[in-house]
Formats: structure tokens, sequence, C-alpha cells
């Protein structure tokens, strides 16, 4: 348990549907990501968030809408997503501390489109 | 631009014996390098890491290896253990954000 809470673990929606992913973490830190994760690709840095802030967008569609109302939590709104839209999304968070700078991951949502 | 590389997608090793993992970047703005771990249907978890200020950092079993005029660092692991099997990603930060850049991974298989 890494103290990164990833739900639904895991979801199938048509190209027509809207859905949202929700990641929570308890943790106490500022920042928060998310990260995509297609077959033999590494994971790609979608989005960033620092105390609210948005502070990475890595040229992600508009067809992902991320939203993080707070530090401790992070959603990602989906809507007219592509069947090449199907991986695992991994949220992740991290600290301000200078002298621990590792990332702690959830358990991620496996997304399927049909 | 693949900024992290890890150039070998498979590696098998004996029990007992060590693995090497390596992993070459092009961004000499990156300071602080990470080793994750993933099994399947699981997010990375978090091995070991070093600062672009030192070149080897141990922990246990684990000990990564910085190489910065190469721009290479490697993860040894000894002995190695069946339970190692798994996907391993390096990741470096860049200096002055909080944006980490991971590798495409290697599948580690040890063999009992």
């Amino acid at each position: 348990e890494t103290g990164v809470t990833q739900t639904p673990r895991h979801l199938v929606m048509g190209m027509t549907n809207k859905k949202s992913l929700k990641c929570e973490q308890h943790l106490g830190h500022n920042a928060m990501y998310w990260y995509k994760q297609s077959a033999k690709k590494p994971l790609e840095l979608m989005f960033v968030y620092n105390f609210k802030e948005q502070t990475e967008n890595n040229s992600v569609p508009s067809r992902f809408s991320p939203e993080c109302p707070n530090s401790s939590h992070l959603f990602l709104h989906l809507h007219t997503l592509q069947p090449e839209d199907s991986a695992l999304y991994l949220c992740a968070s991290r600290g301000e501390s200078a002298t621990n700078e590792k990332l702690f991951f959830g358990s991620g949502t496996q997304l399927s489109v049909l | 631009d693949q900024q992290v590389k890890q150039n070998s997608p498979s590696l098998s090793v004996q029990e007992g014996r060590i693995s090497i993992l390596n992993c070459d970047y092009t961004n000499s703005m990156f300071d602080y390098f990470l080793w994750y771990k993933k099994y399947p249907a699981e997010g990375p978890t978090f091995l070991i890491s070093i600062s672009s200020i030192k070149d080897k950092n141990e922990d246990g079993r684990f000990t990564v290896f910085l190489n910065k005029s190469a721009k290479h660092l490697s993860l040894h692991i000894v002995p190695s253990q069946p339970g190692d099997s798994a996907v391993y990603f390096c990741a470096a930060k860049h200096s002055g954000t909080y944006k980490y850049i991971f590798g495409t991974g290697t599948r580690l298989k040890v063999l009992a």
C-alpha cells in the first residue's frame, strides 16, 4: 500500500462515453501526476499539478481533462476517447522535500476503449 | 525524442547471480535518477535513487551506479532472487522541476 489510491481499477468505455478516473493520496504530498502506460512504451507523463496548479501538460489531447481540486485529489475526465487511448493510467504523488524526491504510484486504472 | 533509454527489453539471470540493468539518458539537465520495479497490473514501486552529485548508492542487495560523463546509470542486484522477476524502469528528474521522464523498461527474469 503506497498511500495513493486509484479508482476504478478497471474501466471499459465506448468512444462516445464520458467517464472520470479518480486518484487520492494520503501522504500529505503537494504534487500529483498522471502518467499513461501503453504496451512496449515508456511511462508517458501527461500532467503535473503542484499545490493544485498545473505545471506540466505534455501536449495531451483535449479529450483528456485533468482536475485537481486540492492537493490530495486528482481527477482525469475522459470524453470521446479513441481505441488507441486504451492503456494503464497511473497516478503518482511526491512531497516537497528536496531530500526525498521519489514518486509514489497508485495501482493504476486499466482503461479499455471500445 | 526519447530522453531516457533502456536498450535491453529483457534480461534473464540465474538465481544467486548478479543482475545488471542499464539506462542511458541524453539530457544533462537531469539531476536525480530513480529505479522502479513493476509487476503486471500494479503501479511501479520505488527501489533506489541517486542524486547527480553522487556516483553510487547502495541499499541492501541493490546498488545504483551513475556515470555522468557517459550519461549512463546501472542497477545491480546481488544476489538475484526469483521474486525480483519484474519490469524495471529507470527515471530521471529535470533539475528545478517536478518533471520525471521514464525509460521503456527492462523485463528481468530470475531463473530458479
